[in-house]
């Protein structure tokens, strides 16, 4: 069974700067997918940004980077120029590769707020 | 291009009732999957449907709940004799069944809250 941790429950960041959230999952599968998604505060879940486990290069999009340590099983979230509409719940997620899908196995969570 | 669509949004309903979710996936999706998220805490897998083939269910998914995707579109969700613990958000998810990219998308949520 895969387990996902997040080990800060609540982050805060001033407007315009950097912030980075942490993840670790165990996991004895070798090929699997990674995802951050973001919930909003009454609004519905959206991915942010997936990691291939077999792809060595970090994953981007816009402002939105990944560290994807395979080894150490770490898999955080960047978010450079931090704006308002950030502030959410963020949740880290792990997918095993499989023929026929597969379920997204989801951390607790870490609430980001971003502060004028 | 339309998402994935839940209703209700809201149900309250007394303890003992039974209630049924529908979740209308993103179209040309083929596999379909039900969470339920409590308050505070990341969303937990009940189950999953490629096209009409209920493929998982999660130890969650009690005798009291029961899923179905009859063609292959939409799904309903029915629980039966509510429980205080069933309170939560349930979440549908669909995704395009493409192995390499096979990225879920999630609904809005129906919150249902037992008295």
């Amino acid at each position: 069974a895969q387990t996902v941790t997040q080990s800060q429950p609540e982050m805060s960041v001033q407007e315009a700067e950097t912030v980075t959230l942490s993840c670790t999952y165990d996991t004895s599968e070798n090929n699997y997918y990674l995802f951050w998604y973001k919930q909003p505060p009454s609004r519905q879940m959206i991915l942010v940004i997936r990691q291939e486990a077999y792809k060595q290069q970090n994953a981007t999009e816009n402002r939105f980077s990944v560290n994807f340590q395979k080894a150490a099983k770490s898999f955080s979230l960047k978010i450079s120029d931090s704006q308002l509409g950030d502030t959410a719940m963020y949740f880290c997620a792990f997918m095993k590769q499989g023929t026929s899908g597969s379920r997204l196995t989801f951390g607790e969570g870490t609430q980001l707020t971003v502060n004028p | 291009d339309t998402g994935v669509s839940q209703d209700p949004r809201h149900k309250i309903t007394k303890r003992g009732q039974n209630v049924t979710f529908r979740c209308d996936p993103i179209s040309e999706h083929n596999r379909l999957y039900w969470y339920r998220q409590t308050l505070g805490q990341g969303p937990e897998f009940l189950t999953y449907f490629q096209n009409e083939a209920q493929l998982e269910k999660s130890r969650l998914l009690s005798d009291r709940f029961s899923a179905e995707r009859p063609k292959g579109s939409f799904s309903t969700l029915e629980i039966q004799r509510t429980e205080q613990g069933d309170s939560a958000m349930y979440l549908c998810a669909s995704s395009l069944g493409v192995i390499s990219t096979d990225t879920q998308y999630f609904g809005p949520g129906t919150r249902l809250t037992v008295l």
